[in-house]
């Protein structure tokens, strides 16, 4: 099956910092989302981004389907930003079946 | 618009019982799918639902099983429960269920078997 490597594993930033985290997959893609899981669980959306570029506030996402990986900026990062960030991809076949990385986890230090 | 419920939110069950978690997804949503998170295997699909067909299956053992109602919301049953099915159960809630659509997660419910 596909495979969907992010890196770092682990970040840690000061406070204002910028970083960049990255995501590559082995295959053809559909769909690919990038999630922040809270303390408590929960999978946030930030981005739907199967291709091209988004941008929503201090964060901004690009994804280059042709060359299999996409790439999440942070900006001025804040404590609030800590957390586990997942990106997920869909293959080109079949139904949603959501192919998780295995994250990396950010820790915004004051 | 409310997002996607999840109940309960944490469970602790013993060896050998069975559960029945509950996921309401998103009003107009008709697509529900089940993760597994756990430390060691990460987050794992379980099963997706629509129109309360099961539709896609992951490979999990027997003993996970699903349904989905009239009304979109779906259970996931675990039987014979072991240590081993600790884990923080994710819902899914998408307009349709296609790979180009957008899935939204719910808090989710944390279960741990002792």
């Amino acid at each position: 099956g596909i495979q969907v490597e992010q890196s770092p594993p682990d970040l840690i930033l000061q406070e204002g910092a910028n970083s960049t985290l990255r995501c590559n997959f082995s295959d053809s893609v559909n769909n690919l989302q990038w999630f922040h899981q809270n303390p408590w669980g929960q999978l946030i959306n930030l981005f739907y981004i199967p291709s091209g570029t988004k941008q929503n506030g201090r964060l901004s996402a690009t994804t280059v389907a042709t060359e299999r990986y996409s790439l999440l900026y942070i900006s001025s990062s804040q404590t609030t930003d800590s957390g586990v960030y997942f990106c997920a991809v869909v293959m080109n076949t079949g139904f949603q079946k959501l192919v998780f990385g295995t994250g990396t986890r950010l820790l915004v230090s004051p | 618009k409310a997002g996607v419920t999840q109940t309960p939110r944490y469970l602790i069950k013993t060896r050998g019982q069975q559960v029945t978690l509950s996921c309401s997804p998103i009003s107009g949503h008709r697509s529900v799918s089940w993760y597994q998170q756990t430390p060691g295997q990460g987050l794992q699909f379980l099963f997706e639902y629509f129109s309360e067909t099961q539709r896609n299956k992951g490979n999990f053992p027997g003993r996970f099983s699903g349904r989905q109602f009239s009304n979109s919301r779906s259970e996931m049953n675990v039987s014979t429960l072991e240590l081993g099915d600790s884990a923080l159960y994710l819902c899914a809630s998408s307009l349709d269920g296609q790979r180009d659509t957008e899935a939204f997660f719910g808090q989710g419910t944390r279960l741990t078997v002792v």
